[in-house]
């Protein structure tokens, strides 16, 4: 049972316009959201979290939202850039400091 | 601080043999996971330990696979008997119990090739 979907395998943009990457869950109990990005041959590495109390939240060029009636956050990155370009990984936890459980993750390409 | 560090970085086995890996976590995280990621998916939960205790274990993916961490510091991976299906990345991760609980930080994993 994947209860983290992110049914884009892929997308494709162009630098300076915005990438959206979406992501649904099913367990209602999950109260803490997070992405994480992906480069080749490298861990994942924290990008920007939200907690369930909130519907959005920013960091620079990165903006999350959560629709908790949708079970559905997604990823704002305006304006992308060619080094955005990496697998993007949505997360999702019940209970602060227990297991993560990751979606499948989306390949975003940001050509130049 | 050099984050988290795994060895080997990537391990060629024959089926059949065991593998071990180890993970040095953040020195001030008191918390470390393990996690496998097989190709195209997303990390999947293995166990996570606190301080030495290994708190939850449910999710090891068969009596072969097994985790220490003696002494709270660092931690092995053990897969004996390796079959094909073990190929995979091992991420390792670890985080502070508190503030910083959610987020992990990950190492850059030990990837297993079993012919």
């Amino acid at each position: 049972d994947q209860q983290v979907k992110q049914n884009s395998p892929s997308l494709s943009v162009q630098e300076g316009r915005i990438s959206i990457l979406n992501c649904d869950y099913t367990n209602s109990m999950f109260d803490y959201f997070l992405w994480y990005k992906k480069y080749p041959a490298e861990g994942p590495t924290f990008l920007i979290s939200i907690s369930s109390i909130k519907d959005k939240n920013e960091d620079g060029r990165f903006t999350v939202f959560l629709n908790k009636s949708a079970k559905h956050l997604s990823l704002h990155i305006v304006p992308s850039q060619p080094g955005d370009s990496a697998v993007y990984f949505c997360a999702a936890i019940v209970n602060a400091g227990n297991m993560l459980t990751f979606g499948g993750g989306t390949r975003l390409m940001v050509k130049p | 601080d050099t984050g988290v560090s795994q060895n080997p970085r990537h391990k060629i086995t024959k089926r059949g043999q065991n593998v071990t890996f180890r993970c040095d976590p953040i020195s001030e995280h008191n918390r470390l996971y393990w996690y496998r990621q097989t190709l195209g998916q997303g990390p999947e939960f293995l166990t996570y330990f606190q301080n030495e205790a290994q708190l939850e274990k449910s999710r090891l993916l068969s009596d072969r696979f097994s985790a220490e961490r003696p002494k709270g510091s660092f931690s092995t991976l053990e897969i004996q008997r390796t079959e094909q299906g073990d190929s995979a990345m091992y991420l390792c991760a670890s985080s502070l119990v508190g503030t910083g609980a959610n987020v992990l930080t990950f190492g850059a994993g030990s990837r297993l090739t079993v012919l």
